[in-house]
């Protein structure tokens, strides 16, 4: 079975720090991928997705995203992050091949972004 | 970008009701709905997923027959909570998806069983 696999599950940082958050997925087949985040009493939303082409992804609010398959990683990152940023974000890898699109996600990692 | 919805947003029940909370995909077609709890700082736990006229599929650990999921129509799910019981309070989240995209999220309901 499929799992994804965040290495931080908290993260504190300071105004204008940089940001990367690991994530790893296990399947090796075609995968989509996904950082999902959820704001402090709010549902989730999508950040960035991958699906096929440049690795390296845009999303919004200046995160980034580099697909890297020899890794099977996935690691969100932003290079000077805001109060704002304070939420959980969720890596998700979901499986192209089978037919099932069922989505895996990862446990979350929670960032405290301080003033 | 796409909406989904769900209500109630929170619900209060005694032990031994049924509740019944609605996901909707506002403005798209969504083939397949997924239904999570969420435990207070923890991942989604995915409940069960269902596609539009076929049954839901489970997954494992989830009784299906205390948890019912009906999905009639390509923008209406539904999960009944059939005789709830205090350990069944959570929050639950609904998302809809066209086959292999992005998913969209509900905005979660708080489910409280006294």
């Amino acid at each position: 079975a499929q799992s994804v696999s965040q290495h931080n599950h908290h993260v504190i940082l300071s105004e204008a720090a940089s940001l990367e958050l690991g994530c790893n997925y296990s399947y090796g087949g075609t995968v989509n991928l996904f950082w999902y985040v959820q704001y402090p009493g709010q549902h989730l939303q999508l950040l960035l997705k991958y699906f096929s082409g440049d690795p390296l992804v845009k999303g919004i609010k200046g995160f980034e995203a580099e697909f890297i398959k020899s890794k099977f990683s996935f690691n969100l990152r932003k290079p000077s992050v805001q109060w704002s940023d304070t939420a959980e974000y969720f890596c998700a890898a979901l499986d192209n091949s089978g037919g099932s699109y069922i989505p895996t996600f990862g446990r979350g990692t929670s960032l405290i972004v301080h003033p | 970008g796409a909406v989904v919805s769900q209500h109630p947003s929170w619900v209060i029940c005694k032990s031994g009701t049924s509740v019944k909370i609605e996901c909707r995909s506002l403005d798209f077609q969504a083939t397949t709905m997924f239904w999570y709890r969420q435990f207070p700082k923890q991942s989604l736990m995915l409940m069960a997923t269902s596609n539009e006229g076929s049954k839901a599929t489970y997954e494992q650990g989830v009784e299906k027959d205390k948890f019912l999921i009906n999905h009639a129509s390509l923008t209406l799910s539904t999960l009944t909570v059939t005789s709830a019981h205090p350990e069944d309070s959570s929050f639950y989240i609904c998302s809809a998806t066209e086959q292999g995209h992005e998913q969209y999220f509900g905005p979660g309901t708080r489910l409280t069983v006294t």
